[in-house]
């Protein structure tokens, strides 16, 4: 299986701050990366998928980048609606597998 | 709009059986992929398994390959998890997604004595 390693697991950041988040696979999954974010008691929210594409209806202050083993997922100017948890996710090979976690709380 | 509403969801005991349904409806049903994935209370999100879309290929997490069947009926836009010998670390909130874009609101399974 590949496994996602997926940095900082938390971060505190102030409102119009600009965020990175960063993933390793542990073996090259081309583009085949996606990016989501999920608020306390909802479902996920798709927001990249192919590493870099922003999913429709999503603010472009998001944005991803990375090929291979090493991604980023940026927020461009932290919003009170951007803290959550965001998760990385390969789907390059079977098993899908996630990231464990980014948890952007506020400073 | 896309909508996913599962249902099925709740108590049972370890060794037990459970079949989670997916209503879904706002796209077409029979041309998309669909998955599941689950959440143990306070943990992360891991993939389930997921189905084609005339349910000719599917595929499985190790943990859960040979208890669980991923199943569809396209004639009722809907997809299933039918889940056998339940265990504790099976407890979850099961998310229904259309190809991990679209997700419906989840289910919460618990499986204990």
């Amino acid at each position: 299986d590949i496994q996602m390693a997926q940095s900082p697991s938390s971060l505190s950041a102030s409102v119009g701050d600009r965020v990175s988040i960063t993933c390793r696979a542990s073996q090259g999954i081309s583009n085949h990366l996606a990016w989501f974010q999920q608020k306390p008691g909802k479902a996920p929210r798709s927001l990249i998928y192919a590493a870099s594409s922003l999913q429709s209806g999503v603010p472009s202050k998001f944005s991803g980048s990375g090929s291979g083993t090493d991604f980023t997922l940026t927020i461009s100017s932290l919003q009170p609606e951007d803290f959550a948890t965001y998760y990385c996710l390969q789907y390059n090979s079977y098993p899908r597998t996630f990231g464990q976690g980014t948890k952007v709380e506020i400073k | 709009e896309v909508q996913l509403v599962e249902s099925g969801g709740g108590l049972v005991q370890p060794g037990g059986s459970l079949r989670l349904s997916c209503a879904a409806s706002g796209f077409t049903f029979s041309t998309s992929w669909m998955d599941w994935v689950r959440q143990a209370p306070g943990k992360g999100l891991e993939w389930v398994a997921n189905i084609k879309a005339d349910g000719s290929e599917k595929n499985y997490v190790d943990s859960v390959r040979g208890r669980f069947t991923v199943s569809r009926d396209n004639a009722k836009s809907s997809l299933y998890l039918h889940m056998n010998s339940l265990r504790a670390e099976d407890t979850a909130v099961y998310y229904c997604s259309r190809s991990l874009i679209d997700w419906g609101q989840g289910v919460l399974v618990t499986v204990s004595a």
